[in-house]
């Protein structure tokens, strides 16, 4: 199956600094591809969804200028989280969809685990 | 619009006995459906998908689940539980006819098989 990987799996940041997370297809390309934030013992909620070439879909409620997402090739996505706050340290899972032919699925990676300090 | 009800969120059962984690969908049109697991501080793993054909699909560690469309309904199942498939468990939907949305994800279900 197709593989996503996200760096780093683990960081730990002061508060104020920024952090940024890596999330990279491995074996497909994908135009589209998504983040998401999982709170302890809770479902995931989508925050944005970056596509190559332009600029990030936020979901409502979700701070563009707090959360930069940048998607500047088809094997590449970065989200950056600006003057990060102890309220931001959360599980970040990224996800890519692969659109070769018919398959049209939805791959995750294995998530970044971000505490603010 | 599009939503997923996991109205159970611990199933507790018997190592060996058979288990099943309930998972109900809305959507305009006609649904594309996935289950996945997450182990502690992992992604996701798929385990399933239903698009079209045979209601009753197959996946990955032994599970299955039926498609039922009257009931709206994507139940996950596997005959006898095993100590390891303890971990928390999601349904996920998707409108067929709307190829360019997200995934909606049920709010989970954390499954612990009992030795």
């Amino acid at each position: 199956g197709a593989v996503v990987s996200q760096h780093p799996s683990r960081v730990i940041c002061k508060s104020g600094t920024s952090v940024k997370i890596e999330c990279r297809s491995l074996d497909f390309q994908a135009t589209t591809m998504f983040w998401y934030r999982q709170f302890p013992k809770k479902s995931l909620m989508l925050m944005a969804t970056s596509n190559e070439g332009s600029k990030a879909t936020y979901e409502q409620g979700v701070e563009k200028d707090k959360f930069l997402i940048n998607h500047a090739s088809l094997t590449l996505s970065t989200l950056t989280v600006t003057s990060a706050h102890p309220e931001d340290s959360s599980f970040y899972i990224c996800s890519a969809r692969d659109q070769t032919g018919a398959r049209n699925e939805q791959f995750f990676g294995p998530g970044t685990r971000l505490t603010v300090l | 619009a599009q939503s997923v009800a996991q109205p159970e969120d611990q199933v507790n059962v018997a190592e060996g006995n058979p288990l099943t984690v309930k998972c109900t969908y809305s959507v305009s049109g006609n649904p594309y459906l996935f289950w996945y697991v997450q182990y502690p501080n992992r992604g996701l793993q798929f385990l399933l998908k239903y698009i079209t054909g045979d209601n009753l699909v197959k996946g990955s560690y032994g599970f299955e689940a039926e498609f039922n469309k009257s009931q709206t309904s994507f139940h996950l199942k596997k005959p006898s539980a095993l100590v390891s498939d303890s971990a928390l468990y999601f349904c996920a939907v998707r409108d067929i006819g709307r190829s360019a949305r997200q995934l909606t994800f049920g709010s989970g279900t954390q499954l612990t098989v009992l030795p």
